[in-house]
C-alpha cells in the first residue's frame, strides 16, 4: 500500500508554461517535504511544510499544505528547462522505533525549450 | 552548510567481493539514513541511526551491514551481493527543526554488482 500518491506521474511541457503537481495521502503527516532529484544525483530538499493550510514560495515555486495535512501541491510558474527533474514528496512519520520519511513515487517533469 | 558527502561515487563489485560505502556529515545531525533507489523509483529506506544507535532496520538482508562509528560517519558494509542489489545508494541525515525534521541527502553511490 502506497502511503503517498503523486500525480501526474509524468509531465512534459513547453518552457514558459505553468504546472501543478500533487501529493495525496489518506494519512495525516506532521510535516511534508518536497525534493527535486536529477538523474544519478541525490534528492535536493526544496521546502518543508508543517502547518495545515501553509503556503510557501521559493522564487517561481509555490508549495501548499492541505488544511487536514493529508495532501500538498507544488505549483511552478513559467517553467524553465532547469526545472526538469523528478519531484518527490515525503511525509514525516513517527513509529515506535523512531521517525522516518515516507516517499511518494514521484512526478517526472520535463520542460522543453 | 547542508552537505552530506558519500564515497565512492561509483562502485563495481563481484558477487564474492566485500566493499564498504561511506557517508559523512558535519552538520551535527543526530539521525542518519541509508536508502536504496532503483531506476525510476523513489528512495527506499534501509536503515536509520539515531544518536549512533540503529533504530530502524527495514528487514534488509544481512549481506548489507550498517555501522555508525561516530556521530558524523555512517558506513554500509557489503558482502556477497546479488546483481539485483545494483542501485543508487543514498545516505541522508536529518536535524530537528521546530516540530519537524529536515532531511538532507548525499549525492549517492552508484553500485553495480556483476
Amino acid at each position: 500500500t502506497q502511503l503517498l500518491e503523486q500525480s501526474p506521474q509524468f509531465l512534459s511541457i513547453q518552457e514558459g508554461e505553468n504546472l501543478t503537481v500533487y501529493c495525496n495521502s489518506s494519512s495525516v503527516f506532521s510535516s511534508l517535504q518536497w525534493y527535486r532529484q536529477e538523474p544519478g544525483e541525490g534528492p535536493v530538499l526544496l521546502v518543508t511544510v508543517v502547518t495545515g493550510g501553509e503556503v510557501k514560495k521559493l522564487k517561481r515555486l509555490t508549495f501548499q499544505f492541505g488544511d487536514a495535512r493529508k495532501d500538498s501541491s507544488l505549483h511552478i510558474t513559467a517553467a524553465q528547462p532547469g526545472d526538469t527533474g523528478l519531484y518527490l514528496c515525503a511525509g514525516l512519520r513517527w513509529r515506535g522505533d523512531g521517525q522516518n520519511f515516507v516517499f511518494g513515487p514521484g512526478t517526472r517533469l520535463s520542460v522543453l525549450p | 552548510d547542508t552537505e552530506v558527502t558519500q564515497t565512492p561515487k561509483h562502485l563495481v563489485m563481484g558477487m564474492t567481493n566485500k566493499k564498504s560505502l561511506k557517508c559523512e556529515q558535519h552538520m551535527g545531525h543526530r539521525a542518519m539514513y541509508w536508502y536504496k533507489q532503483k531506476a525510476k523509483k523513489p528512495p527506499e529506506l534501509m536503515f536509520v541511526y539515531s544518536y549512533e544507535k540503529l533504530s530502524i532496520n527495514e528487514s534488509v538482508p544481512s549481506r548489507f551491514s550498517p555501522e555508525c562509528p561516530n556521530s558524523s560517519l555512517l558506513n554500509l558494509h557489503l558482502h556477497a551481493l546479488q546483481p539485483e542489489d545494483s542501485a543508487l545508494y543514498l545516505c541522508a541525515s536529518s536535524q530537528e527543526r521546530g516540530v519537524t525534521y529536515e532531511q538532507y541527502f548525499g549525492p549517492g553511490t552508484r553500485l553495480t554488482v556483476t
